[in-house]
């Protein structure tokens, strides 16, 4: 199975702040990475798809970059709205797995 | 609007069995794949099962197969998922979702969710 370690898994930022979040691939995954937010009690939803395409309506403060096993997902200037989960998924190999997940909070 | 809503879960004993379901509405369901995810209770995501569009393939995480089956019904825009010999562990929210096919392949978008509690 190919693991996916997510960092940090929490972190605490200011309104204006550039944040980054990364995910690691146990192997080379290409571009089969996907980034989503999810917000408490709601379902996750897409944010950028093969590692650095960004979905219709999402802002583009949000953006994905990466290839093989190391990806970043950036929030260029951090709103008070983007308090959120985010997620990564491979979808390289069964089983598709996700991060851990990292519980951004806003100052 | 694409909307997929789930339904049927609930509280089973260790052991039961349970279907959910999964009503696709706003775009044409025979064409897609579909995908159920879940999340067990503050814990992160775990794909679950895949069904491809005419539900001829189906892909598992080793942890439920031979316990839940993925099936779809075209003609009823409904994807479902039949879950036997429940856990413990097999609590968690279960969410449907659309494959979305590109250059690679990802879900969009999700249902709201229905929650499945096994406990005694």
């Amino acid at each position: 199975d190919i693991q996916i370690t997510q960092a940090p898994s929490s972190l605490s930022a200011s309104v204006g702040d550039r944040v980054t979040i990364t995910c690691r691939a146990s192997q080379s995954i290409g571009s089969y990475l996907n980034w989503y937010q999810q917000k408490p009690g709601k379902a996750p939803n897409l944010l950028i798809s093969a590692a650095s395409s960004l979905q219709s309506g999402v802002p583009s403060r949000f953006s994905g970059s990466g290839s093989g096993t190391g990806f970043t997902l950036t929030i260029s200037s951090l709103q008070p709205e983007d308090s959120s989960t985010y997620f990564c998924q491979q979808t390289y190999s069964i089983p598709y797995t996700f991060g851990q997940g990292t519980n951004l909070e806003i100052k | 609007e694409v909307r997929l809503v789930e339904s049927g879960g609930g509280l089973v004993q260790p052991g039961g069995s349970l279907r959910l379901s999964c009503a696709a509405s706003g775009f044409t369901f025979s064409s897609y794949w579909m995908s159920w995810v879940r999340q067990a209770p503050g814990k992160g995501l775990e794909w679950v099962a895949n069904i491809k569009q005419d539900g001829s393939e189906s892909f598992y995480v080793d942890s439920v197969k031979g316990r839940f089956t993925i099936s779809k019904d075209n003609a009823k825009n409904s994807l479902y998922l039949q879950m036997s010999n429940l856990r413990a562990e097999d609590t968690a929210v279960y969410y449907c979702a659309r494959v979305i096919l590109g250059a690679v392949w990802w879900l969009d978008p999700w249902g709201q969710g229905t929650p499945v509690t096994v406990s005694s």
